[in-house]
């Protein structure tokens, strides 16, 4: 079965400096990673996604996320914190055989200026 | 810009009453998913479309719920003799084949009194 760990609750950081929010996963297959961003009252936006190639993706505003198949973890990162960055960040996996998305619980970035 | 449209927005019933939640996916796209988001809770799986395929209900939490997709388009989602807990946040996702990502709506906000 799929599973994703999101095991912070709440992350909080100062503007301009460096945030990683993580993420593990359980797959039986070839995993499909995902991170979206929720802002208040909003539906989600996807961000980016992991599905084969390079183990670090680049996504939207500026965010990254390093896969490691070791690990099982496709932790997001981004080099320097905006404020504008405070939000809902959920990570999902998708097993490669299925097209169910499973999502974590959600991870609140809080950015303090 | 041709996003996905959910409706209503916002829905308050009575504890027993049946509610339709719908979902009118960007065009094209095969795939169609719900989630629910309750306060404080990550994204739950309930069901997916793809294309022709039988759905995957593994999610839908109880037989009070159901959802249908007619001519590959549209989806209601409905919830019969609702219940308290029933009260969250119901997203609908559509996304093309084979790129993985999903694309969501802002949500319906159900409440039952």
């Amino acid at each position: 079965a799929q599973s994703v760990a999101q095991p912070e609750d709440q992350v909080n950081v100062a503007e301009g400096n460096p945030l990683t929010v993580k993420c593990t996963y359980s797959v039986s297959g070839n995993p499909y990673l995902f991170w979206y961003v929720q802002y208040p009252n909003r539906g989600l936006q996807f961000l980016l996604k992991y599905i084969t190639g390079d183990n670090l993706v680049k996504g939207s505003y500026g965010f990254e996320a390093e896969f490691n198949k070791s690990q099982t973890s496709f932790h997001l990162k981004k080099p320097s914190a905006l404020v504008s960055d405070s939000a809902l960040y959920f990570c999902a996996v998708r097993d490669g055989g299925t097209y169910k998305y499973i999502f974590g619980t959600g991870t609140r970035l809080k950015v303090l200026a | 810009g041709a996003g996905v449209s959910q409706s209503p927005s916002n829905k308050v019933t009575e504890k027993g009453k049946d509610v339709e939640l719908r979902c009118d996916p960007i065009s094209g796209h095969t795939a169609l998913y719900w989630y629910r988001q309750s306060l404080g809770q990550g994204l739950e799986f309930l069901i997916y479309f793809q294309g022709n395929s039988a759905p995957d209900k593994s999610g839908l939490p109880s037989d009070r719920f159901s959802a249908e997709r007619t001519g590959g388009s549209v989806s209601t989602l409905t919830i019969q003799r609702t219940q308290q807990e029933d009260s969250a946040v119901y997203l609908c996702a559509s996304s093309p084949l084979g790129t993985g990502e999903l694309f969501f709506g802002e949500g319906s906000r159900l409440t039952v009194l």
